[in-house]
């Protein structure tokens, strides 16, 4: 399995306070990615990075912001937490050496409850 | 815009019967094709995946998929299922030149096995 860790894996909030996300990974993959998972809606990418300091905006980007200052943690914070953003929410690394499958491996999700 | 429908929601069969699990898909080129599995609690797994060649592919836990171009389609199937299969399972599509925050998620078929 790929080492994929998240914290917190469970949270719940109050609406209006930030919410900080942890995703690190022990296999030196390049790209990590944080979805959202929302009955009816499958896998939404919210944001992804391409390396250290390198991150870009997927589908669903508003309230939302990441951070990658080291390879193997990527930040998903909510700057001000609203019940929209209740969720489960995933981080998924890819690209490691010599791989080029388009396969994603993924954590075991964090689920944020906003009140 | 690339799309994906897996047109059934929930899906019951006995253990031991076949299963095939729908997925069609919107592109207009020739897309990379993706299966994952989730089972309760956890991230997703690939099952499998096309990018070209052969059009029946084989993946893990005895899972197969056929792209058939003429139906835009990419149909799961494992001839006899078993009690741990029970899971969500997730059609993906992404370009054939992508990077990985191109691909674009179904909404999931949830399959339950009964005894």
């Amino acid at each position: 399995d790929a080492g994929i860790t998240q914290s917190p894996r469970h949270k719940v909030t109050e609406t209006g306070t930030p919410v900080t996300l942890r995703c690190h990974q022990t296999e030196n993959h390049r790209y990590m990615y944080w979805y959202r998972q929302d009955p009816g809606h499958g896998l939404r990418l919210i944001h992804y990075s391409y390396g250290v300091k390198d991150t870009d905006k997927g589908e669903v980007s508003d309230g939302y912001s990441v951070s990658r200052s080291k390879t193997e943690d990527f930040l998903l914070t909510l700057e001000s937490a609203t019940s929209s953003q209740t969720s489960v929410y995933f981080c998924a690394i890819s690209g490691g050496t010599g791989s080029n499958t388009g396969e994603l491996f993924f954590g075991e999700g964090s689920r944020l409850t906003v009140l | 815009a690339q799309s994906v429908t897996q047109p059934d929601i929930h899906i019951t069969v006995s253990e031991g019967a076949s299963l095939e699990l729908r997925c069609n898909y919107s592109y207009g080129a020739t897309p990379y094709l993706f299966w994952y599995v989730q089972s309760p609690g956890q991230g997703l797994q690939l099952l499998l995946k096309y990018f070209s060649g052969d059009t029946l592919v084989q993946g893990i836990k005895g899972f197969e998929a056929e792209f058939k171009r003429s139906q835009s389609s990419f149909n799961l199937r494992k001839p006899s299922v078993h009690w741990s299969d029970a899971a969500e399972y997730f059609c993906a599509v992404g370009p054939s030149n992508f990077g990985n925050e191109k691909l674009t998620f179904g909404t999931g078929t949830r399959l339950t096995i009964i005894p």
